[in-house]
């Protein structure tokens, strides 16, 4: 069964204090990582995907990675519009579902 | 503008009732999902079809029916059978055959049972 954990569950940052959130994951033959930033209310809005270990995307603020194990969003300097929720789910070569991990809930202060 | 439309935004049931909740979408895309979210928790699969006329069910199934006569169209029912059904539902679509796979969602209905 595939499994996806995220931590931590909460951050709170200062604006501009840079860091890392965790998605650890067990799937049997991964076929892509997906991370989503979901705002209170709204639906999950696509970031990154990531096909294989070693492989890294960026976008303004953020950076994703991903080794055999996990994957880590990083997010350098954040400001206020950073807050979300952020959401990483795991695809199967076998199948085309997505299994998410339960987010990170990131707050940045001014 | 391609999408996924949802409707209503929000949506009451009374006890006992069935309600249906709206899933359309213009991107040309094969698969369709529907998943439910409940307060500070990651989403959970309810059902998805890959094709026209076809669909399976998720981890979470019992209590809901769905139908995929249409390829933009993939209505979720929620049927009195579910003991729960106060969450945030949203529904996805996304292209499972070609290269890129990711899902792209729409802005979610919020069942509230009253």
């Amino acid at each position: 069964e595939d499994q996806v954990t995220q931590s931590p569950e909460a951050l709170r940052l200062q604006e501009g204090e840079s860091s890392s959130l965790n998605c650890s994951y067990t799937v049997s033959g991964l076929r892509g990582l997906f991370w989503y930033r979901q705002d209170p209310g709204k639906g999950p809005e696509f970031l990154f995907t990531l096909y294989s270990a070693g492989e890294e995307k960026e976008k303004e603020r953020l950076k994703a990675t991903l080794t055999k194990k996990e994957s880590f969003l990083h997010i350098t300097a954040p400001k206020p519009e950073d807050s979300a929720t952020y959401l990483c789910a795991v695809q199967a070569r076998a199948g085309n579902m997505l299994t998410f991990g339960g987010g990170t809930r990131l707050m940045v202060k001014p | 503008d391609g999408g996924i439309t949802q409707s209503p935004k929000y949506l009451f049931r009374k006890e006992g009732q069935n309600v249906t909740l709206s899933c359309e979408q213009n991107l040309n895309h094969d698969a369709m999902y529907w998943y439910r979210q409940d307060p500070g928790q990651g989403l959970r699969l309810i059902y998805y079809s890959q094709i026209v006329n076809d669909f399976q069910k998720g981890d979470i199934a019992e209590g809901y029916s769905v139908s995929r006569e249409k390829k933009e169209s993939f209505p979720l029912t929620v049927t009195s059978a579910q003991k729960n059904p106060t969450a945030f539902y949203l529904c996805a679509s996304s292209t499972p055959f070609r290269a890129n796979t990711e899902a792209f969602f729409g802005q979610g209905t919020r069942l509230t049972v009253v």
